[in-house]
């Protein structure tokens, strides 16, 4: 079955950079994204990535794939205290309709 | 803007009882998803709807039920609420597949 893991929890400094790691099963992944919940909200889609690209940039955010390892980071450069939250990889692929969500990984930016 | 709203944010029920959480969103998104949250647990997905009146189960089907009589509107039941059903409950919305799945706030439900 699919099964997509995460680390627990990350404390950077603010300013410095931050990344967040995910590894997943299942190598018909066709989209792989990163959701962001800040206390008391729902989960807002930060970025995605398709399996046939291995990087996406998007302003202060990175995104790595390694297919052959089956590893997906999130980089967030020159990390803010509004950066704190928790931040969840999910995946999708043929064949199955909804998102798989890994554990999540909260961030916390120390000033 | 797609909106997807909950009914209730935080509800307290008492063991037994029938508990009805409702969902609405307003981009006339063919697909519904209702997930639980636990800490250290991630999302699990409960049940989904791909249409009107169709349902599928998801990871963690026991004890809850759904209800899609409107495109619009989809309902997460628990028959009889039990005390391990305490969780945060998060419905999402999406068009197609590989299209963004959008949130709402949560309800978060206690039961004692």
């Amino acid at each position: 079955g699919e099964d997509v893991e995460q680390s627990l929890f990350l404390s950077v400094r603010e300013g410095d950079s931050s990344v967040i790691n995910c590894t997943y099963t299942d190598s018909s992944s066709t989209y792989l994204y990163w959701y962001k919940q800040e206390p008391g909200a729902g989960l807002q889609l930060l970025t995605y990535i398709f399996s046939n690209m291995d990087m996406k940039q998007d302003q202060r955010l990175t995104v790595l794939l390694n297919k052959k390892d089956k590893h997906l980071s999130l980089r967030i450069a020159d990390t803010q205290t509004g950066d704190s939250a928790i931040y969840f990889c999910a995946e999708i692929h043929t064949g199955r309709r909804a998102l798989t969500f890994g554990s999540g990984t909260r961030l916390q930016v120390q000033p | 803007d797609v909106k997807v709203t909950q009914s209730s944010r935080y509800l307290v029920k008492r063991t037994g009882e029938k508990v009805f959480l409702e969902c609405v969103q307003d981009m006339d998104h063919e697909n519904m998803f209702w997930y639980r949250q636990d800490p250290g647990l991630g999302l699990r997905l409960i049940y989904f709807s791909y249409d009107v009146k169709m349902k599928e189960k998801g990871d963690i089907p026991e004890g809850y039920s759904v209800s899609r009589e409107k495109k619009e509107r989809f309902s997460l039941i628990l028959e009889s609420a039990s005390t391990n059903q305490t969780s945060m409950y998060l419905c999402a919305s999406r068009l197609y597949k590989e299209d963004e799945q959008y949130f709402g706030p949560g309800t978060r439900l206690t039961v004692t």
